[in-house]
């Protein structure tokens, strides 16, 4: 079965510093990996995804995330956090095999601070 | 605009009652797909759809049923439904599976009393 880990319920940071948040995956065979954005009384909305070649892919809004194979992660990344970053972030993973389920992480809130 | 729509936003119904809330997207999508969430545990899957006549289960679809009779709609019907069942809903759609994104309609938040 495959499987999302989202570390951290919460992440703070100061506006203007960069902001990390993490993702580790579990799934069989190649993965596809997602990072969505949720603000308050909206749906997902996509910010980027990983489906193979260079590690580094850059989506939305100055977004940013890492693959690295080895270590099963997919972190989001951004070098200069915005107040209106603030939001519920989720990470989704797809097996690439036929892989019609799309398995979401928990979610990490994300709270930048003038 | 493309968009994918659901109806009603918001829900408070009781225990046994029959409901449905729809869902409908403006994209042609042949994917689409019903999510629950609860706090602490994200999105999980209830049901997905690969195209018309073709459902099939997620990670949790006890009590839940779906239908796509149409390319655009793919409605969720509670039979019984039952507190546990209390949660936000989003639909979602998608060109396929695989490497393509999801399309989340804006939630429904349904009490079951």
């Amino acid at each position: 079965a495959q499987s999302v880990a989202q570390p951290e319920d919460q992440v703070n940071v100061a506006e203007g510093n960069p902001l990390t948040v993490k993702c580790t995956y579990s799934v069989s065979g190649n993965p596809y990996l997602f990072w969505y954005v949720q603000y308050p009384n909206r749906g997902l909305q996509f910010l980027l995804k990983y489906i193979t070649g260079d590690n580094l892919v850059k989506g939305s809004y100055g977004f940013e995330a890492e693959f690295n194979k080895s270590q099963t992660s997919f972190h989001l990344k951004k070098p200069s956090a915005l107040v209106s970053d603030s939001a519920l972030y989720f990470c989704a993973v797809r097996n690439n095999n036929a892989g019609n389920m799309l398995t979401f992480g928990g979610g990490t809130r994300l709270m930048v601070k003038p | 605009e493309a968009q994918v729509t659901q109806n009603p936003r918001y829900l408070i119904t009781v225990t046994g009652k029959k409901l449905t809330v729809t869902c409908s997207q403006n994209m042609n999508h042949e994917y689409m797909s019903w999510y629950r969430q609860d706090p602490g545990l994200g999105l999980r899957q209830i049901y997905y759809s690969m195209n018309v006549e073709a459902t099939d289960k997620g990670d949790v679809p006890e009590g839940y049923k779906v239908s796509r009779k149409e390319k655009r709609n793919f409605p969720l019907i509670l039979e019984s439904p039952s507190p546990n069942q209390t949660s936000l809903y989003f639909c979602a759609s998608s060109r396929g599976t695989g490497a393509y994104e999801q399309y989340f309609g804006p939630g429904t938040r349904l009490t079951v009393t």
